[in-house]
């Protein structure tokens, strides 16, 4: 199978613009989070989706948003840049919840991650 | 809120020796603590992971062991090679409020095997 996919894998911007980033799941995984990785603050949560819904958020300023389509590739965006969301965005993506799956299957899987610098 | 502290931040052994990785959480009511690797410019990966109704768990020369009183656990890692150089992060999730994916993050070891 296939592994998480992310892109675009590098981006620059400046300071007042948005960016948006996809995500493509591992074939049959409905769930995806995100997470910002940074040297400061490290791994954060952002959100999570499953089945196009919103399921989970972290602690981020609503300029951070995304969303999940119906074959569950995620997109998230990020409205009016700050240089402090320079970082590596991380999406992964996990089988839990989905039907017949067994309840221990709670693995992340990890994309390469885009990078992200806003001038 | 939630969270998860983790010591060292950075560690160095002597390749055959062991190294031990701890984590402290906040949230009592966590009950999944996976623990992953990333090495230099990749993605992090799962290397192993314990539910609260373990105590202790191993795969090969990797272990971690959860004492749910003191809320902490830890990753123990036997006969060390170079290529175990890379950051641990530990992690730790609460189904009831976050589901098993919302997963608090501890700031990383960065462990450096010397041969």
């Amino acid at each position: 199978k296939a592994g998480v996919t992310q892109t675009p894998r590098y981006l620059i911007k400046t300071r007042g613009q948005q960016v948006t980033l996809s995500c493509s799941p591992i074939s049959g995984h409905r769930s995806v989070s995100w997470y910002q990785q940074t040297p400061g603050q490290g791994l954060q949560f952002l959100f999570e989706y499953f089945s196009e819904t919103q399921r989970n958020k972290g602690n981020f300023p609503g300029r951070f948003s995304g969303r999940q389509f119906s074959n569950s590739r995620s997109e998230m965006n990020v409205s009016t840049l700050e240089l402090g969301d320079s970082a590596l965005y991380l999406c992964a993506s996990s089988l839990a919840g989905v039907a017949g799956v067994r309840s221990g299957s709670y693995e992340q899987f990890f994309g390469p991650g885009t990078r992200l610098t806003v001038l | 809120g939630e969270n998860v502290e983790q010591h060292p931040s950075t560690l160095s052994v002597q390749e055959g020796d062991s190294a031990v990785i701890k984590c402290t959480y906040s949230d009592s009511a966590s009950n999944y603590f996976p623990w992953y690797k990333q090495e230099l410019g990749k993605r992090p990966q799962l290397i192993i992971d314990i539910r609260s109704n373990v105590g202790e768990k191993k795969d090969q020369r990797i272990a971690v062991t959860l004492n749910k009183t003191a809320k902490h656990f830890s990753l123990h890692i036997t006969e060390t090679q170079p290529e175990d150089s890379a950051v641990y992060f530990c992690a730790a999730s609460n189904p009831s409020t976050g589901g098993y994916n919302k997963l608090i993050f501890g700031a990383g070891t960065r462990l450096a095997v010397h041969p």
